[in-house]
């Protein structure tokens, strides 16, 4: 079983559409939660960083982190054709320097 | 404010040979750490460097080593290439004593190995 588990999709929506992405995970200890946008053959891009439990918002883009079920979703109201990319969830323990585990992607198409 | 640069930014190489990948980070950052991401999959923790050393090491061989420069910038090397190894290779840095982890990722190295 995967540390982190993320349907990779793809997510086709219509332009508009409210669009929402989730990761499962297994360590409880995990404590920082991170959405990561990728275009193709790109770098991720970071959209989204949240410490421990509830929601935090930003633009079209809002966060959720439930921690007692071990769930983390990133809602896109407003869906664009340029928000057409694979998004990543990531997360880590706490602490100085640690490494970020990732979900697999989830492609996203919105289409005009 | 120059975000996380890596060079080259496509590398061809073929089976046996060895690769080095580069990587200078955000200004202000101290924290390197290396990403293998294979196509159609998230991407999987090589190792982190500060301070110069090895602070942690994912699931991959000794074939894959670094190093990390005063000025901060780090290097990736491959020996013995396998074919397995072609990927986008991703450099990502942050500040050790900043808030939380938030990592910033460079554009990445493609290395395709035949």
């Amino acid at each position: 079983q995967k540390e982190v588990e993320q349907d990779p999709g793809p997510l086709s929506v219509p332009e508009g559409a409210i669009v929402s992405l989730n990761c499962t995970y297994s360590n409880s200890a995990f404590q920082y939660f991170m959405w990561y946008r990728q275009y193709s053959r790109k770098g991720p891009e970071l959209l989204m960083y949240t410490y421990s439990s509830g929601n935090k918002e930003d633009g079209r883009f809002t966060a959720q982190v439930d921690k007692s079920s071990k769930y983390i979703s990133l809602f896109i109201r407003d869906s664009q054709p340029s928000d057409s990319a694979t998004y990543l969830c990531a997360m880590t323990l706490s602490g100085g320097y640690n490494k970020l585990i990732f979900g697999a992607g989830t492609r996203l198409a919105v289409h005009p | 404010d120059a975000g996380v640069t890596q060079s080259p930014t496509h590398l061809i190489k073929t089976r046996g040979q060895q690769v080095t990948l580069r990587c200078s980070p955000k200004s202000g950052h101290d924290t390197v750490s290396w990403y293998q991401q294979a196509l159609g999959q998230g991407p999987q923790f090589i190792f982190q460097y500060y301070e110069e050393e090895e602070r942690q090491r994912g699931n991959f061989p000794d074939r894959f080593s670094g190093h990390q420069f005063p000025n901060y910038s780090s290097e990736l090397n491959v020996n013995a290439l396998l074919l397995g190894d072609s990927a986008l290779y991703l450099c990502a840095s942050s500040l050790v004593a900043g808030t939380g982890d938030t990592q910033y990722f460079g554009p990445g190295t493609r290395l395709t190995v035949l």
